[in-house]
């Protein structure tokens, strides 16, 4: 049972562009999360994170949103640049609770 | 370096051998996750210490897989009577804390032929 659903595997924009990728859960007791960003042969890297008291948290080119009525959140980046290449996950957690629940990733690609 | 540190970075083995996994977390970092991650899929959870309490094993898919951790050092994940099934990239990951922001390492890649 996936809780966490990232159900575009791939995303393909042009540089300059906004990169919109989306997350949907299922299980309505997550009130925290992350995404992360894995370039090939690297472990992922803590991207940016929202806690369920916002809808909005922004770090620079990086936008997360949260709709928790939908149960959906969305990783905005702009511009996008072939550097953010790499694939995105979208995780969540109850809590302080140490697991992190993890959904399959979505490869983005930003042509030059 | 000042990452997590895991090694092998690659092991092919054949079906039915042991494999033994080693994650060297960050210094000072009392959490440490196993995670692994099949083709095609998320990471998944399957083994979480913290400091001396008793590990969360609730992730390991079978008997097979164990894991140990001296103190707030290095882990080993163990696969016994590997099966083409555990093939996945094996990622481990350190926190400073419980909940905290979980630093990952590289990861093993496994291929059990």
């Amino acid at each position: 049972d996936q809780q966490v659903k990232q159900n575009s595997p791939s995303l393909s924009v042009q540089e300059g562009r906004i990169s919109i990728l989306n997350c949907d859960y299922t299980n309505s007791m997550f009130d925290y999360f992350l995404w992360y960003k894995k370039y090939p042969a690297e472990g992922p890297t803590f991207l940016i994170s929202i806690s369920s008291i916002k809808d909005k948290n922004e770090d620079g080119r990086f936008t997360v949103f949260l709709n928790k009525s939908a149960k959906h959140l969305s990783l905005h980046i702009v511009p996008s640049q072939p550097g953010d290449s790499a694939v995105y996950f979208c995780a969540a957690k109850v809590g302080s609770n140490y697991k992190l629940t993890f959904g399959k990733g979505t490869l983005l690609t930003v042509n030059p | 370096g000042a990452g997590v540190s895991q090694s092998p970075s690659n092991k092919v083995t054949e079906k039915g051998k042991d494999v033994e996994l080693r994650c060297d977390p960050i210094s000072g970092h009392t959490a440490l996750y196993w995670y692994r991650q099949s083709l095609g899929q998320g990471l998944e959870f399957l083994i979480y210490f913290q400091g001396n309490s008793a590990p969360d094993k609730s992730g390991l898919p079978s008997d097979r897989f164990s894991a140990e951790r001296t103190g707030e050092s290095v882990s080993t994940l163990t696969i016994q009577r590997t099966q083409q099934e555990d093939s996945a990239v094996y990622l481990c990951a350190s926190s400073p804390g419980t909940g905290g922001e979980l630093f990952f390492g590289e990861g093993s890649r496994l291929t059990v032929l």
